[in-house]
């Protein structure tokens, strides 16, 4: 398998730029997850997808945060318009989810995101 | 609120050393806790995940134990390897949501 597959892997971009991450999850997993990771805050969960379906959302910062999953294969992120304070690496990470959540994360390589 | 630390945030070693991470946790009604590595600029790789109802796990050289009462895990390194030179987060999960610690950096020195 190939695993996660993110792309791009960097960005670099201007303020007020709409920036759209993707993610292509492992085939058969039934969880999805993006994190964004910086110095300041570690890594920390954005949002959950189970079946396609959000369903925690808590983490996304704000309005201009906005994630779809329009099937099992494929997932974006996307910051409209971008900020300097975006600037982070994001994860895009999947699982194969029993009744328990008790199985690994599998984490895609990320995408460095600057935001000029 | 779940909230994870690691100590040390960093450790640098001679090569053939054994050692210890540190993980600790607040919430003890936890269902996993996992060990990853972190490599420059790359990705997260799971290591070891131990499940609520067990008490440690092995691969290899590397042995993780949990002790849920006392909100501590630990990963230890044994005869350790220039190539084990990264970062190391433990993570604790509440059904599936991972609240991440903010990693050890090791430096295994040749």
């Amino acid at each position: 398998d190939a695993g996660v597959i993110q792309s791009p892997r960097h960005e670099v971009t201007e303020m007020g730029q709409e920036v759209t991450l993707r993610c292509k999850p492992i085939s058969g997993h039934n969880s999805l997850f993006w994190y964004r990771q910086t110095m300041m805050r570690g890594l920390e969960l954005l949002i959950y997808f189970n079946n396609n379906v959000p369903i925690d959302d808590s983490g996304m910062p704000e309005d201009r945060f906005s994630a779809k999953m329009p099937n099992a294969s494929f997932s974006t992120l996307k910051i409209q318009p971008s900020e300097p304070r975006d600037s982070a690496v994001y994860f895009c990470a999947s699982s194969l989810e029993g009744q328990r959540g008790e199985e690994t994360q599998y984490f895609g390589p990320g995408t460095r995101l600057l935001v000029l | 609120k779940q909230e994870v630390t690691q100590i040390p945030a960093a450790l640098s070693v001679p090569e053939g050393e054994n050692l210890v991470l540190n993980c600790s946790f607040t919430d003890s009604a936890i269902y996993n806790l996992q060990w990853f590595r972190q490599d420059p600029g790359k990705g997260l790789t799971s290591l070891l995940l131990i499940q609520s109802s067990q008490r440690e796990q092995t691969s290899g050289r590397l042995n993780a134990s949990l002790d849920k009462s006392s909100g501590r895990s630990t990963l230890y390194i044994a005869a350790s390897q220039p190539g084990d030179s990264a970062t190391y987060l433990c993570a604790a999960s509440g059904t599936y949501k991972y609240i991440f610690g903010t990693g050890t950096r090791l430096k295994v020195l040749a």
